[in-house]
């Protein structure tokens, strides 16, 4: 089965703490996206990510940093200097938008992300 | 800048109802895709729909129903017969491309849509 998979589903972060939220897919896609969700709010892009070993900042990248190692993987890291953490994180992945065609996002399940 | 606005913040229906749930959105360009995804309770997003900006045409899809306007910059959904199982928050989202670095994916506020029994 192809898909995106996300974990933990549930992660506590402590004060001044890193935390990592793990992305994968098997779609073969060549793009990836990290949103957040606040309480009935829409998703904003954090980072995004067209091709392995490039990424770009999204409207709201202070406090968070990606990796992009690998096609299948886009981990993103919530830093201590994220002051206001807790939300809903979705990863989402599609294809390669370097032809010009707008392409598709899927979204994993998610991770919700509380701080202690 | 491009924009969408869903001014439904919440709507409820009872079960068998027709809804129809808005969507406006603002861009400059001439190409460009609209989008719709359901966020059912679990959290992740459904994707249900995708149209360019150059094909007009409603589309149907079972009880799912598109009407794509250019002329008032609207793409509306309409459930037709709503079911318990269509509770949801329903988003619309528009993308438009950015030379050099691909694809420009805006989302709107999104619309629960609570369908009682």
């Amino acid at each position: 089965d192809g898909g995106i998979t996300q974990s933990p589903k549930y992660l506590f972060r402590k004060e001044g703490q890193n935390v990592t939220l793990s992305c994968e897919q098997n779609l073969n896609h060549d793009a990836m996206y990290w949103y957040r969700q606040d309480p009935g709010q829409g998703l904003r892009l954090i980072y995004y990510s067209q091709i392995v070993n490039d990424f770009q900042k999204g409207d709201i990248a202070e406090g968070y940093s990606v990796s992009r190692e690998k096609k299948e993987s886009f981990p993103l890291t919530v830093t201590s200097a994220q002051k206001n953490p807790t939300a809903f994180y979705l990863c989402a992945s599609s294809r390669s938008f370097r032809t010009g065609r707008q392409e598709t996002q899927y979204f994993g399940p998610g991770t919700r992300l509380l701080v202690l | 800048a491009q924009k969408v606005t869903q001014a439904q913040t919440e709507i409820s229906v009872v079960e068998k109802e027709d809804v129809t749930l808005d969507c406006v959105y603002e861009t400059r360009d001439t190409t460009y895709y609209l989008f719709w995804y359901k966020q059912p309770p679990s959290g992740e997003l459904v994707f249900l729909i995708r149209r360019n900006s150059f094909d007009e045409q409603n589309e149907i899809s079972g009880r799912y129903s598109w009407n794509f306007q250019k002329s008032t910059s609207s793409f509306n959904f309409t459930i037709t017969a709503s079911q318990v199982v269509d509770s949801a928050v329903y988003f619309c989202a528009l993308s438009e491309a950015i030379a050099n670095y691909g694809q420009n994916f805006v989302f709107g506020p999104g619309t629960r849509l609570s369908v009682l029994p």
